[in-house]
């Protein structure tokens, strides 16, 4: 059973262009958050989606936007782009329901880099 | 606002030793906490969490923690290190229940030496 799954691994980009992450999540969840982790840093959240809605945001701006299809599977997109950007981008899949942060499983991330 | 402070950004202990790792939080509601653990070029795992129920949590590889809502801590200790525990470790607190949403703290990397 694979566990969540993120594309690209590493990621370059220059100042001012866009960006999209992918994820995919385990098998049964239907949940999946974005994470952003700063060199250094603890990952913050960045927003949760469920059922194609974003259900919680953090404190991002909105140049960066998600989407979730109906497979469950999630995109972020970050849009001009900033050196401030460059880090570590982590999806988690939860459930719905009970005991949700029991059950949060997290990928290997997609490491950015802003030039 | 919900926030986490985990004291001492680098541990280092000798292969054997007590690991001690401090995290302290702040939560206007009772918390669910947790501790992850991520090894280099990889993703966060879940070490042990605390959701309601007997303060001293177990949970992999050895580790454990107690709540203490006096001190408003959550410390990680495990009795004897071991040189694959060297990781960094985080602390985390979730604002609003079981949502999938977690605050994390700074991070400690754990050094073990032989």
């Amino acid at each position: 059973d694979a566990g969540v799954t993120q594309s690209p691994t590493h990621l370059i980009k220059t100042r001012g262009q866009q960006v999209t992450l992918r994820c995919s999540p385990k098998s049964g969840h239907d949940t999946v958050s974005w994470y952003q982790q700063a060199l250094g840093q603890g990952p913050q959240f960045i927003f949760q989606y469920y059922e194609e809605e974003e259900r919680q945001r953090g404190n991002f701006p909105d140049r960066f936007s998600g989407h979730q299809f109906p497979n469950y599977s999630s995109e972020l997109n970050v849009n001009a782009l900033l050196l401030g950007d460059s880090a570590l981008y982590l999806c988690a899949s939860s459930t719905t329901g009970l005991a949700t942060n029991e059950k949060l499983f997290f990928g290997s991330g997609t490491q950015l880099s802003v030039l | 606002a919900q926030s986490v402070t985990q004291l001492g950004s680098h541990v280092s202990v000798s292969e054997g030793a007590l690991v001690l790792l401090r995290c302290n939080y702040s939560s206007s509601v009772p918390p669910y906490l947790f501790w992850y653990v991520q090894y280099p070029n990889q993703g966060l795992q879940l070490l042990l969490k605390y959701t309601t129920g007997a303060t001293l949590v177990k949970g992999i590889n050895g580790f454990e923690a107690e709540f203490k809502k006096s001190e408003t801590s959550f410390h990680l200790t495990k009795p004897s290190a071991h040189m694959s525990d060297a990781a960094e470790y985080f602390c985390a607190v979730s604002p609003s229940g079981n949502t999938g949403k977690l605050i994390f703290g700074q991070g400690t990397t754990l050094q073990v030496k032989p």
